[in-house]
């Protein structure tokens, strides 16, 4: 059974500082990552893909892959409270097949 | 604006009708999806078309039909439900390559009487 595991929050912090979620996964073919924000009530909405090992940056959000350790990250600086929703980590699994295999989401809450 | 257009938002229907979910994209996209998502859990696969071939079904009941009737447009036909069935119900698609993103639709909040 393919996994992916994320820290199960909620998360909670201060405006303004940076918001550190985390994420890892089972299956070593996995070949592509997503991050997920899924504000209550809403659809998801992809936020960052990253495909290949190092660091991602978009704007305020960078996304970190390490394959060796099968560990994902999404850093997001100078949060807002616009921020303040569910992140879903989704992994690729049986590298390369249309399926995504989803964590169950890491709520977070910025505070202004 | 969404590029993956449900419709209907909301549907509320008895154990006994029939009723049709809708889903259409303009990307281009040859992969199409249906999710359900119950409160505070991830979403959950349902069926995966791909060129417009159903290519994954995850043992879903009968009482869910998918249906694809060209590379834009994508149905679930709904019939017998039951209360546990109450979800919101998911359309994405994607590119085709299990390697690029899904973007997803609005959904529809379905509530089974």
């Amino acid at each position: 059974q393919k996994e992916v595991e994320q820290n199960s929050g909620p998360l909670s912090v201060p405006e303004g500082a940076i918001a550190s979620l985390n994420c890892t996964y089972s299956d070593r073919v996995s070949q592509s990552f997503f991050w997920y924000r899924q504000y209550s009530g809403k659809s998801p909405e992809l936020i960052m893909s990253i495909y290949s090992n190092g660091d991602k940056e978009d704007g305020r959000f960078t996304a970190q892959l390490n394959k060796a350790s099968q560990y994902v990250s999404l850093l997001i600086r100078d949060s807002q409270p616009s921020d303040s929703a569910t992140y879903l980590c989704a992994v690729n699994s049986q590298g390369g097949s249309e399926k995504l295999v989803f964590g169950k989401g890491t709520k977070l809450t910025v505070n202004p | 604006d969404t590029e993956v257009t449900q419709t209907p938002k909301h549907l509320v229907m008895g154990m006994t009708n029939k009723k049709s979910l809708k889903c259409e994209q303009h990307m281009g996209h040859r992969a199409m999806y249906w999710y359900k998502q119950k409160a505070k859990k991830p979403p959950e696969l349902m069926f995966v078309y791909s060129y417009e071939k159903l290519s994954i079904n995850e043992s879903v009941p009968s009482r869910f039909s998918p249906e694809c009737p060209n590379s834009s447009l994508l149905n679930l036909h709904l019939h017998a439900l039951q209360p546990e069935d109450s979800a919101l119900y998911l359309c994405a698609s994607s590119q085709g390559s299990g390697t690029q993103p899904q973007h997803f639709g609005d959904g529809t909040r379905l509530s089974i009487l």
